[in-house]
């Protein structure tokens, strides 16, 4: 267990469909993360919330949508998503994301997720 | 981030140490070497990570040469939870909060 739980941990929706992914952090971190991983390709970067506020977003489709009403917890709402957009989606906690190159990453179980 | 390379596979014997190199000859004063496994289909685990001097913890020992070009990841005693794919990651203080995780090396210990 590293202190980040993500529910549902598997997702089965139509493109019509409109669901969330959870996110809870029990570390005391300053930071989350929303990641993206496909099938035979490396982590992407979806959106940073530090202490609450966005700070980055890797340009994301609009069908993608975030919200952080605390540090501990993070939702990624999905809405209209394509088939394309099955993968693993990984949420992730830091303490100080200020202090980038030593600022470690703890990252939760993934929410398996199919788009049909 | 500095390039890494890592070899795409490897096998370990359970109960051997489990040797796992990184090369990272870009890598620059103030990038540290990161790290993490990820065991099928689950979320990435950190691991170790470290600057300059050799570190250890409960998991792994990382191993860093003198002119920081190249780490060994070296698990003391494989065992079969220990089959995963190794990412070394090295980081900089001005890419962003993006960990690139590159291809990784498949280890898988056997019986």
């Amino acid at each position: 267990e590293t202190g980040v739980t993500q529910t549902p941990r598997h997702l089965v929706m139509g493109m019509t469909n409109k669901k969330s992914l959870k996110c809870e952090q029990h570390l005391g971190h300053n930071a989350m993360y929303w990641y993206k991983q496909s099938a035979k390709k490396p982590l992407e970067l979806m959106f940073v919330y530090s202490l609450e506020e966005r700070v980055e977003n890797n340009s994301v489709p609009s069908r993608f949508s975030p919200e952080c009403p605390n540090s501990s917890h993070l939702f990624l709402h999905l809405h209209t998503l394509q088939p394309e957009d099955s993968a693993l989606y990984l949420c992730a906690s830091s303490q100080d994301p200020s202090a980038r190159n030593t600022d470690t990453q703890y990252f939760g179980p993934g929410t398996r997720l199919t788009v049909l | 981030d500095a390039k890494t390379t890592q070899p795409t596979s490897m096998d370990c014997a359970e109960g051997r140490a489990a040797n796992l190199p990184c090369n990272h000859s870009t890598i620059s004063g103030n990038e540290y070497v990161y790290w993490y496994r990820q065991i099928h289909s689950q979320g990435p685990q950190y691991i170790i990570h470290g600057l300059k001097n050799n570190e250890t913890n409960e998991m792994a020992s990382l191993i860093i040469t003198e002119d920081r070009k190249s780490s060994t990841l070296i698990l003391p005693h494989a065992t079969l939870r220990d089959t995963a794919v190794y990412y070394c990651i090295v980081r900089a203080s001005n890419t962003g909060n993006q960990f690139y995780f590159g291809t990784g090396t498949s280890l898988t210990v056997i019986p």
